[in-house]
């Protein structure tokens, strides 16, 4: 039962341009999601996160965008440079909940920068 | 200040053998996660931990999987009789205190069984 879904398994765009990296969930009892950047043999890093009660989210050249009703977010990163080829994970949380920090993740995203 | 730091960072057994696999959290931090990510999948909850207490271990296979985080020294996630299913990347992660929704992740241990 995958709760989170990031149904692209991967992403090819050119330096400078933007990459969309699009995640849904079922759960509607998720308030908090999340994405993780992770590089080969290294641990997912923390990108940037939304809580419900928004619609969006902005962190440089990072925007995270959410829509409640269709129970979708995305991951807008503008321009795309070639440091950004990573795995992208979508993840989501109960925070209001007791299990705060136990995450549901996607299967990920492998985005690729061309130069 | 150093992050989250696992070891072994990569441990190769037998079928039937042990693994031990230990996470040092953040400094400052006493909420411990373990998580796995098998080939081709997203990482996967399994245990939440903070010290002598398991909050939630609602993700831990119900047979062979242990986890503990005495009050003294690392959180120690244990597999016993390792099957060749068990052979995946194991990732702690830690949180403040105060509870986040946003965990730090040490860079994994690999087990790989034979």
């Amino acid at each position: 039962d995958q709760q989170v879904k990031q149904n692209s398994p991967s992403l090819s765009v050119q330096e400078g341009r933007i990459s969309i990296l699009n995640c849904d969930y079922t759960n509607s009892m998720f308030d908090y999601f999340l994405w993780y950047k992770k590089y080969p043999a290294e641990g997912p890093t923390f990108l940037i996160s939304i809580s419900s009660i928004k619609d969006k989210n902005e962190d440089g050249r990072f925007t995270v965008f959410l829509n409640k009703s269709a129970k979708h977010l995305s991951l807008h990163i503008v321009p795309s440079q070639p440091g950004d080829s990573a795995v992208y994970f979508c993840a989501a949380s109960n925070a209001g909940g007791t299990s705060y920090g136990k995450l549901t993740f996607g299967q990920g995203t492998i985005l690729t920068v061309h130069p | 200040n150093a992050g989250v730091m696992q070891n072994p960072r990569h441990l190769v057994r037998r079928r039937g053998q042990e693994a031990r696999l230990r996470c040092s959290p953040m400094k400052g931090h006493s909420h411990v996660y373990w998580y796995r990510q098998l080939p081709e999948e997203g990482l996967k909850f399994m245990v939440y931990l903070q010290k002598e207490n398991i909050i939630d271990e609602s993700g831990m296979p119900k047979e062979r999987f242990s986890a503990e985080f005495p009050k003294e020294g690392p959180s120690i996630l244990r597999i016993q009789q390792v099957v060749r299913g068990d052979s995946a990347a194991y990732f702690c992660a830690s949180s403040p205190p105060t509870g986040a929704n946003v965990l730090t992740f040490g860079a994994g241990s690999r087990l790989t069984v034979l």
